[in-house]
């Protein structure tokens, strides 16, 4: 089974800090992906990359960035938390075609 | 441009009934089509998908969904609701745009399933 590990499932910041979310795959799936989650909004895509030290935006990369350094591995930085990115984060990754598979999220609290 | 309508934020149904959700999407190329489920606390997990075979696809737990390329529809169903289907569902489709497939996922469709 494919299995995409988040590294925390709920974590409280300060507004300007600086946040790190990790999510790691092992599937050596060429794709990755970073949503955010809000109630009504659905899923809405904020960085995917299809190959290490590849990246692109989806559609609102404001305010974050991400990095992908080794393939399994895929992490969205937050470079200055503020309240308005308060959400549930979902990372997911995927070969070139087929079926996402999904972190459990992390639900993050900006204060 | 691909993007995904999911009719109703909240279907309510009882046990025993069946359930139908509704999902129309819009892409200028053959697309794969998907749907997800998603229980409290948890992330997405694939119910079933469509990619060009059969247009009437079987997933798990007794759910199936047809695709109507006339009607750009690709809706869910399962003909007896159990409590346990309690959960948002997403409907995403995914077509090759510059040879990348990138989803674009609905706003989600709350099953509510009531004794």
């Amino acid at each position: 089974d494919v299995k995409v590990t988040q590294s925390s499932r709920y974590l409280v910041k300060r507004t300007g800090e600086k946040v790190f979310l990790e999510c790691v795959q092992d599937m050596d799936h060429e794709n990755m992906f970073w949503y955010r989650q809000d109630p009504g909004l659905g899923l809405r895509l904020i960085y995917f990359s299809y190959d290490v030290k590849m990246k692109e935006k989806g559609d609102i990369p404001e305010g974050y960035s991400v990095s992908r350094e080794k393939k399994e591995r895929f992490s969205l930085i937050l470079e200055s938390a503020s309240t308005n990115q308060t959400s549930m984060y979902l990372c997911a990754s995927s070969p070139i075609i087929g079926t996402q598979h999904f972190g459990d999220g992390t639900r993050l609290s900006i204060l | 441009a691909q993007s995904v309508t999911q009719l109703g934020s909240h279907v309510s149904v009882s046990e025993g009934a069946l359930v139908l959700l509704r999902c129309n999407y819009s892409s200028s190329v053959p697309p794969y089509l998907f749907w997800y489920v998603q229980y409290p606390n948890q992330g997405l997990q694939l119910l079933l998908k469509y990619t060009s075979a059969a247009t009437l696809v079987k997933g798990i737990n007794g759910f199936e969904a047809e695709f109507k390329k006339s009607e750009t529809s690709f809706h869910l169903t399962k003909p007896s609701a159990h409590m346990s289907d309690a959960a948002e569902y997403f409907c995403a489709v995914s077509a090759s745009t510059g040879g990348s497939y990138i989803p674009t996922f609905g706003r989600g469709t709350s099953l509510i399933v009531h004794p």
